[in-house]
């Protein structure tokens, strides 16, 4: 089935170390996204990928990095210089500009 | 930059009532979608919908580009339907700004 998939579901991280979230999907889609979602607020973009070797921050970009080397793969990695982190991150993907966006499941991040 | 602003911000209705959620936004947008969040954090796109109205099922939306708002319309509301509604604006190129959303409960 094509989709969105994400990984781990839950990520616990202990202060100062760096994890990464991925973010696969096998709908042939160009432009990929990742959102943070703090409890009872809307969904913030942290960086977004229109093509392969290109992304652009969002407007919480401070303490994650991404890279998209292939078309399908776009991880967030999550940086010690994050100070807050704990959060519910959903990655997205949409075809090409002017086409919707889907959504995967989610991975719930928390500090030890 | 822009801002993107849902009402109500929580609503409760009994099965089989009907409903309309608001999305106001404070300049031209690209486009505009509807998304229902699960209570188990899903996401499911609803309807992308940068002018007009669309309708699915028992749910319909209408965005008015010039006036800068969209309304969501829930009909015969059923406890499935609970969760977080959200208005999400595409602004030049990918950038997606989202609302904080509606908190919709649905009585039995």
């Amino acid at each position: 089935d094509g989709g969105i998939t994400q990984s781990p579901k839950y990520l616990f991280r202990k202060e100062g170390q760096n994890v990464t979230l991925s973010c696969e999907q096998n709908l042939n889609h160009d432009a990929m996204y990742w959102y943070r979602q703090d409890p009872g607020q809307g969904l913030r973009l942290i960086y977004y990928s229109q093509i392969v070797n290109d992304f652009q921050k969002g407007d919480i970009a401070e303490g994650y990095s991404v890279s998209r080397e292939k078309k399908e793969s776009f991880p967030l990695t999550v940086t010690s210089a994050q100070k807050n982190p704990t959060a519910f991150y959903l990655c997205a993907s949409s075809g090409q500009i002017n086409q919707p966006q889907h959504f995967g499941d989610g991975t719930r991040l928390s500090i030890l | 930059g822009i801002q993107v602003e849902q009402s109500p911000p929580d609503l409760i209705l009994q099965e089989g009532a009907n409903s309309t959620l608001r999305c106001n936004f404070s300049d031209s947008v690209n486009n505009l979608q509807w998304f229902h969040q699960n209570p188990w954090g899903q996401l499911i796109n609803l309807f992308y919908i940068p002018s007009g109205t669309k309708q699915n099922g028992r749910l319909s939306a209408t965005t008015v580009a010039t006036e800068r708002y969209s309304l969501l319309y829930i009909s015969s509301s059923q406890t499935t339907d609970s969760g977080v509604y959200f208005c999400a604006v595409e602004t030049g190129g990918f950038k997606t700004i989202f609302g904080a959303g509606t908190r919709l409960f649905v009585k039995a």
